[in-house]
């Protein structure tokens, strides 16, 4: 399995425009985490998903953000319009069950907004 | 809601010593315990998972330890290398969901 994959690495983009950010999960990993990670508040969780259904979106800063996972191989979080302090490496993880839980990471999309 | 905290922030150490990186948390109610490391520009990289029945764990050179009753675990790194300088996160497993530590910044000085 080659992980979590998250596209693309970069994206530069203007204010006032849309932005989605994919994953792709490792298979069969019923878990899925989108985070936020910038120097001043460190990681943040956005929302999660199990078995393709969001439990918690508690963490979305605001409804310009939404997430989507229509099956267990794609999400995408996406922000609409996009504004300069959304800027940030957005990561996302999978986990499998409850007990074993061990975190996978993509290796993020640095977002920056101008 | 569980407050996670890593101390120091910032470490720089001489190649060959030995150093132990803290992590504390607030509510014990856990089901595991997983240190990352993270490169600059990139990922969050898995070293060691602890879970919430075991005190330690030991990957080569790492050894992290685990006490839940007074909500620490510490990551002790052996014979620190140049190439360990990183970010070291721990993360706490409660409530279906992670939650982070800010990280301590490593520079192993050659």
């Amino acid at each position: 399995d080659a992980g979590v994959i998250q596209s693309p690495r970069h994206e530069v983009t203007e204010m006032g425009q849309e932005v989605t950010l994919r994953c792709k999960p490792i298979s069969g990993h019923d878990y899925l985490f989108w985070y936020r990670q910038t120097m001043m508040r460190g990681l943040e969780l956005l929302i999660y998903f199990n078995n393709n259904v969001p439990i918690d979106d508690s963490g979305m800063p605001e409804d310009r953000f939404s997430a989507k996972m229509p099956n267990a191989s794609f999400s995408t979080l996406k922000i609409q319009p996009s504004e300069p302090r959304d800027s940030a490496v957005y990561f996302c993880a999978n986990s499998y069950g409850r007990l074993n839980t061990e975190a996978f990471f993509g290796q993020g999309t640095r977002l920056t907004v101008v | 809601k569980q407050e996670v905290t890593q101390i120091p922030a910032a470490l720089s150490v001489p190649e060959g010593e030995n150093l132990v990186l803290n992590c504390s948390f607030t509510d014990s109610a856990i089901y595991n315990l997983q240190w990352f490391r993270q490169d600059p520009g990139k990922g969050l990289t898995s070293l060691l998972l602890i879970q919430s029945s075991q005190r330690e764990q030991t990957s080569g050179r790492l050894n992290a330890s685990l006490d839940k009753s007074s909500g620490r675990s510490t990551l002790y790194i052996a014979a620190s290398q140049p190439g360990d300088s990183a970010t070291y996160l721990c993360a706490v497993y409660s409530g279906n969901q992670f939650y982070f530590g800010t990280g301590t910044s490593l520079t192993v000085i050659p």
